[in-house]
């Protein structure tokens, strides 16, 4: 069971540049997540899903886009990319959210470096 | 808007000495609260897991509590070691499916 897997562990990309970070999780969460961490200001969340063809906005969506057409990848695009994106990206699943919320399971980070 | 502040920022001490690290959130309608572990460079871990309706949740030489009325909860680190150095945050949920809202975090040295 390999729980959450993001992929690539580091990346560099040039201002202007577009990637996309993949997410993959095996544990048929119906919730994933995307955040991204700055030195020193904690995880802020990018966007959610709530199951496969749902999508929404976090606090900190500018810049980014996803999609959710399986359970199991919630992929995030960045369009031109830019320095301000520099940042750890986190991945997160959980199975059940709001008064019977079980534990979120995150994946290794992915270090986006834009230059 | 939930927000969540962690006291200290950052701790150094000798190994195996007992330890506190503190939370506190603004709204008090939560459903849980948990902690996580995050080692440089590495994911986070989740550590424990408390239910509103629960006031302390144990693993080994860990234990948490939670006072919903007061916004409060604490870690409390039995016995460290220096196998415990990493940064500890705390998060709770935003409310639906709106993910977690973070502290930012304590990092916690304990030297040998």
């Amino acid at each position: 069971n390999a729980g959450v897997t993001q992929t690539p562990k580091f990346r560099i990309l040039k201002i202007g540049q577009s990637m996309t970070l993949q997410c993959t999780q095996d544990m048929n969460h119906n919730y994933m997540y995307w955040y991204r961490q700055d030195p020193g200001m904690g995880l802020k969340l990018i966007y959610y899903s709530v199951g496969a063809g749902i999508t929404d906005k976090g606090e900190v969506p500018n810049g980014y886009n996803v999609s959710r057409s399986t359970t199991e990848d919630f992929p995030l695009r960045l369009e031109l990319a830019a320095p301000s994106q520099t940042s750890v990206y986190f991945c997160a699943s959980s199975p059940v959210v709001g008064r019977f919320n079980t534990e979120a399971f995150f994946g290794q980070g992915t270090r986006l470096t834009v230059v | 808007k939930q927000e969540v502040t962690q006291i200290p920022a950052a701790l150094s001490v000798p190994e195996g000495e007992n330890l506190v690290l503190n939370c506190s959130f603004t709204d008090s309608a939560i459903y849980n609260l948990q902690w996580f572990r995050q080692d440089p460079g590495k994911g986070l871990t989740s550590l424990l897991l408390i239910q509103s309706s629960q006031r302390e949740q144990t693993s080994g030489r860990l234990n948490a509590s939670l006072d919903k009325s007061s916004g409060r909860s604490t870690l409390y680190i039995a016995a460290s070691q220096p196998g415990d150095s990493a940064t500890y945050l705390c998060a709770v949920p935003g409310g639906g499916a709106d993910g977690l809202t973070f502290g930012k975090g304590t990092h916690l040295i304990i030297q040998p």
